[in-house]
């Protein structure tokens, strides 16, 4: 069965620094990984995706993140904040043994401070 | 293109009532998804739909809750009769080469 633990519930950081949000995944065959992100009272939007290509992929806003099969993680990086970046950002899994099931991690709420 | 679909937005019911979301895809996307959000959690799939066919409804309950998803397009998700633990917001998401696009949700409060 496939599954997701985000390391972190909460990450809080200024604005102009880094951002490091961790995700660490379960799958039985080669998966496929995304990050999503939602803004209060708002739906949720695609950052990025992995699916077997480059092992480094680039999203919007600035967002990027490495698979890293051996460690099964998949951790999304924004080398500097913005106010605009505060909100929810869910890690994802996906493969085809489970019929392309989608399993949410728990999510990780990101605050920026001026 | 246009996104999901999702009316209506927000819902009010008392506890026992009953309650229909309904759920209209990306055009040609096959594969339908329903979400449960509970407030502070990620998503949890309730249902999910290759065409018209069930792929996953493990963690529907389904004394409760129903969905259906005729021709293939539009869907449906009802809940009869609603509980206070089923306030939550309900997604509906479409795919079509695994990469999901999500609605903006429903957000239902039981009183």
């Amino acid at each position: 069965a496939q599954s997701v633990t985000q390391l972190d519930s909460h990450v809080s950081v200024s604005e102009g620094t880094p951002v490091l949000l961790r995700c660490n995944y379960s799958s039985s065959y080669s998966p496929s990984l995304f990050w999503y992100v939602q803004h209060p009272n708002k739906g949720l939007q695609l950052l990025l995706k992995y699916t077997s290509a480059a092992t480094l992929v680039k999203g919007i806003n600035g967002f990027e993140a490495e698979f890293k099969k051996s460690e099964t993680s998949f951790h999304l990086t924004k080398p500097s904040a913005h106010m605009s970046d505060a909100a929810e950002y869910f890690c994802v899994v996906s493969d085809r043994a489970a019929g392309n099931k989608l399993t949410f991690g728990g999510g990780t709420r990101v605050l920026v401070k001026p | 293109e246009a996104g999901v679909a999702q009316s209506p937005r927000y819902k009010i019911i008392e506890k026992r009532q009953s309650v229909a979301f309904w759920c209209n895809p990306i055009s040609g996307h096959a594969t339908l998804y329903w979400y449960q959000q509970i407030l502070g959690q990620g998503p949890k799939l309730l249902i999910q739909f290759q065409n018209n066919g069930v792929v996953d409804d493990s963690q529907l309950p389904k004394d409760r809750f129903s969905a259906e998803r005729l021709k293939g397009v539009d869907s449906t998700l009802k809940i009869q009769p609603a509980k206070l633990e089923d306030s939550a917001v309900y997604l509906c998401a479409s795919s079509k080469h695994g990469e999901a696009f999500f609605g903006q949700g429903t957000r239902l409060t039981v009183v």
